[in-house]
């Protein structure tokens, strides 16, 4: 069964404490995987897309990173204005459409 | 340049009643999916409508059902509420010969009472 699962859950920094989130995802084949930042109450905000293991993009301070099996969103000295839900989706080789299943998120929260 | 647009924002209905949210896509987008996010959760495919044809369909009843325009707009249904369909509705649009790249709106808040 195709299946995105994140970790973890909930993540609390303090400004400036660098870290990782994770998605896994088992898929029969990938075409891309997304990320996404969700604030409250809004709609998921397109931050990267990732093709092929061994791929990396950078915005800010946000740099993606992908393998056969996971990706990672790293997340250098963080500021209070990251602090967001963030999603992370797959979309399949096979799909004819570009349906995206989605993970459940983790949600950040960086104090100053 | 604008963006995804859904309205309304913010509904509440009583169960079993009818439901009809609406979308305009991107400019220049012409396919347009609609996901059901529950509280906490990540969103959950519907269905995507491109040239006014239902193309693939998530594990979601038949009260769902949906409609496209010529002008590439969207409305998403649903009948016989349950309260298990309060949620925030997301709609997204996308180029069908580009097929990623999707931009969301901002959903429309369903609440079920």
């Amino acid at each position: 069964e195709d299946q995105v699962t994140q970790s973890p859950e909930a993540l609390r920094l303090q400004e400036g404490e660098s870290s990782s989130l994770n998605c896994s995802y088992t898929v029969s084949g990938l075409r891309g995987l997304f990320w996404y930042r969700q604030d409250p109450g809004k709609g998921p905000e397109f931050l990267f897309t990732l093709y092929s293991a061994g791929e990396e993009k950078e915005k800010e301070r946000l740099k993606a990173t992908l393998t056969k099996k996971e990706s990672f969103l790293h997340i250098t000295a963080p500021k209070p204005e990251d602090s967001a839900t963030y999603l992370c989706a797959v979309q399949k080789a096979s799909s004819n459409t570009g349906k995206l299943i989605f993970g459940q998120g983790t949600t950040l929260q960086v104090k100053p | 340049d604008a963006g995804v647009t859904q309205s309304p924002t913010h509904l509440i209905k009583t169960r079993g009643q009818q439901v009809t949210l609406r979308c305009s896509p991107k400019s220049g987008h012409d396919t347009v999916s609609w996901y059901q996010q529950a509280l906490g959760q990540g969103p959950q495919f519907i269905f995507q409508y491109y040239e006014e044809e239902e193309r693939q369909r998530g594990n979601f009843p038949d009260r769902f059902s949906g409609h496209q325009f010529p002008n590439y707009s969207s409305e998403l249904n649903v009948n016989a509420l349950l309260l298990g369909d309060s949620a925030l509705y997301l709609c997204a649009s996308s180029s069908f010969s580009v097929n990623y790249g999707y931009t969301f709106g901002s959903g429309t808040r369903l609440t079920v009472v």
